[in-house]
């Protein structure tokens, strides 16, 4: 497609449920990255994909959070057991070697 | 850990007026910095980028300054219309552009 493309838009789940947020990213683009942004805050760097290397998974806050990428396509980052303080919007990115990135509109997150 | 902040959390200015929103940046190792603008409801949007062998970099109306001496750097935006109202994000890397950090950003208001 013509950018990012994320979903679902919005995500309402109970504490305790495991969700599963989707990334398409811009065809392509080698290189993958999921950002968490709370409610007026900046974006807190979770992982990125990069081509066929390892990924970068330093920025997961805890076990509970796990991301998939299939080749240099569709990403998944799954929360597992959702706690509250996981509310945001997730947002996905892609880029093609070094440059900006080209951001999704993100999924919001609201555990009740 | 490293970490990249504003000094202005909050920005106001005149339709017409320039715009100078800083950063300060504490990574001496950052070779590339970006500024993205974020609308409401919206994912950053990549506004202009500059490496650490430049000091300056016009882009439309925007000029992006880099002092590497004292890591600061500033986003300039000549003749601000209500459209630049957004939160503006600074971000450095040190990884080719593969891991971006963030800033917590700026909010600019324009003033009709």
């Amino acid at each position: 497609g013509a950018g990012v493309s994320q979903s679902p838009s919005n995500k309402v789940t109970e504490k305790g449920k495991d969700v599963e947020l989707r990334c398409d990213p811009i065809s392509g683009h080698t290189a993958l990255y999921w950002y968490r942004q709370r409610l007026g805050q900046g974006l807190e760097f979770l992982i990125y994909f990069q081509g066929n290397s390892a990924p970068d998974k330093s920025g997961l806050p805890s076990d509970r959070f796990s991301a998939e990428r299939t080749g240099e396509s569709v990403s998944t980052l799954t929360i597992q057991r959702t706690q509250q303080e996981d509310s945001a919007v997730y947002l996905c990115a892609s880029s093609f070697d070094l440059g900006g990135y080209t951001f999704g509109s993100g999924t919001r997150l609201t555990v009740v | 850990g490293e970490s990249v902040g504003l000094h202005l959390p909050t920005l106001s200015v005149q339709e017409g007026d320039n715009s100078i929103i800083n950063c300060a940046y504490s990574n001496s190792a950052s070779d590339y910095f970006i500024w993205y603008k974020q609308e409401s409801g919206k994912g950053p949007q990549f506004i202009i980028d500059i490496r650490s062998n430049m000091d300056k970099r016009q882009g439309q109306r925007v000029t992006v300054l880099l002092n590497k001496t004292v890591k600061h750097l500033s986003l300039q935006i000549a003749a601000t219309q209500p459209g630049d109202s957004a939160v503006y994000f600074c971000a450095e890397s040190d990884t080719g552009g593969f891991k971006t950090i963030f800033g917590a950003g700026t909010r600019l208001f324009v003033k009709a």
